[in-house]
């Protein structure tokens, strides 16, 4: 069963920092890797998508890498905006299931 | 990226009645569809999985009886709770499939009282 771990849980920068968010997976033999943003009470926001074959993906200020090897995937905020603020999901897809992480919930103070 | 709606947004229920969610793709046709849980402060977890014209998969734990899926047609997805209790609060948000993502609808927060 894969399990998806998101570390910290929490976090809170001010603004202009850059963001690092971890997520760690047990299973490698992933099919993809997607980020995602959630705000309270909302959906999901598909960031980014990561094949298992890709090594990185970019959009914007969002860079998303992936270490199948090692069961890594980080994502990076460039200088971080008030309106980042949310909290931000990893999945990992394998075969037709999409496992989640718990999430890491960002604060950017202004 | 896709277009997901559901409906209602948010329903307030008495123990023991039954609520219908619905879950719509506006701009593509979907054979796979999901639908998921989430507890307050918790992640996603996967309920069941289904495909236009058969019967639900449901995961372990998930009561398909108490949980009704119907997958109607290629953009609509229906799921039932039936004789809902105050632990079934909670939010349910819904997912199409198009290779190689998966799009999610905005989510259906239920409170049953």
């Amino acid at each position: 069963k894969q399990e998806v771990t998101q570390i910290p849980a929490a976090l809170s920068v001010p603004e202009g920092e850059n963001l690092v968010l971890n997520c760690s997976f047990t299973d490698s033999a992933i099919y993809n890797l997607q980020w995602f943003r959630q705000d309270p009470g909302k959906g999901l926001t598909s960031l980014l998508l990561i094949q298992s074959s890709q090594r990185e993906q970019t959009s914007g200020r969002l860079n998303a890498s992936l270490d199948k090897s090692s069961g890594r995937s980080t994502l990076y905020i460039a200088a971080s905006q008030p309106g980042d603020s949310a909290t931000y999901l990893c999945a990992v897809k394998n075969d037709y299931k999409l496992s989640f992480g718990a999430g890491t919930t960002v604060t950017v103070r202004a | 990226g896709a277009v997901v709606s559901q409906h209602p947004s948010w329903v307030i229920c008495k123990s023991g009645t039954s609520v219908k969610i619905e879950c719509r793709s506006l701009d593509f046709q979907a054979t796979t569809m999901f639908w998921y849980r989430q507890f307050p402060k918790q992640s996603l977890m996967l309920m069941a999985t289904s495909n236009e014209g058969s019967k639900a998969t449901y995961e372990q734990g998930v009561e398909k009886d108490k949980f009704l899926i119907n997958h109607a047609s290629l953009t609509l997805s229906t799921l039932t709770v039936t004789s809902a209790h105050p632990e079934d609060s909670s939010f349910y948000i819904c997912s199409f499939y198009r290779e190689p993502e998966q799009y999610f609808g905005p989510g259906t927060r239920l409170t049953v009282t």
